[in-house]
């Protein structure tokens, strides 16, 4: 079935370190891999995305990658700041529908401590 | 630019009452969904209207009914709560379901049944 794993679920770095968030999923046919940022009691908030047609994308500190082989993607964060602190999803949309259905990994929350 | 809006942002209920969760988008998006998050549990699919005129199920649609009112108005409406429904409501948009467009999220409902 469709399903999005997320992994580790905590991760405590220090500040000026980097993070790495992996996710893996199960349909093969998914082109679409967003990543979300929520704060505590606020929205979740898009903050990179990729597509099936490429590898990687950077954003400033973010970078994305994708291995549709193996059918995993990565969320890695450089240089990370306390205000990176947060709950960070990963997404998986199901390309064999024209629903834009995402199917959401269970969520990692990051911690930076200064 | 309000984005997505959803109303009311905290309710609690009793067992068994019935309520309404509003959610009205005005970026012209064609698609919205309903979304519910639990502690470990991510965000997941209630329901969702890829175009004005259509409503489906998603990952988790026992007890909720949906009306996509108009393109800018999608409701959720739990028809006799219970106290599993307790959970933190997000109502999300995309430009179209069609292709691979991010989803924007309204701020959230929280709601608790006694």
């Amino acid at each position: 079935g469709e399903n999005v794993e997320q992994h580790p679920s905590t991760l405590s770095v220090q500040e000026g370190d980097s993070a790495v968030i992996k996710c893996t999923y199960s349909d093969s046919a998914s082109n679409y891999f967003p990543w979300y940022k929520q704060e505590l009691g606020k929205r979740p908030q898009l903050i990179i995305d990729i597509r099936s047609n490429v590898g990687e994308k950077k954003d400033q500190r973010i970078a994305v990658t994708l291995n549709k082989t193996a059918k995993h993607f990565s969320l890695h964060i450089t240089e990370t700041q306390p205000e990176d602190s947060a709950v960070y999803f990963c997404a998986a949309r199901y390309g064999s529908s024209n629903t834009g259905k995402l199917i959401f990994g269970q969520g990692t929350t990051l911690q930076v401590k200064p | 630019n309000a984005g997505v809006t959803q109303t009311p942002k905290f309710q609690v209920l009793k067992t068994g009452q019935s309520m309404t969760l509003q959610c009205a988008q005005d970026m012209n998006h064609n698609s919205m969904y309903w979304y519910r998050q639990d502690p470990g549990m991510g965000l997941r699919l209630i329901y969702y209207s890829a175009s004005e005129g259509t409503t489906d199920k998603g990952e988790v649609p026992n007890g909720y009914n949906v009306s996509r009112l108009n393109k800018r108005e999608f409701s959720l409406r739990l028809e006799s709560a219970a106290p599993s429904q307790t959970s933190v409501y997000f109502c999300a948009s995309c430009l179209t379901a069609y292709s691979n467009q991010p989803q924007h999220f309204g701020d959230g409902t929280r709601l608790s049944i006694l």
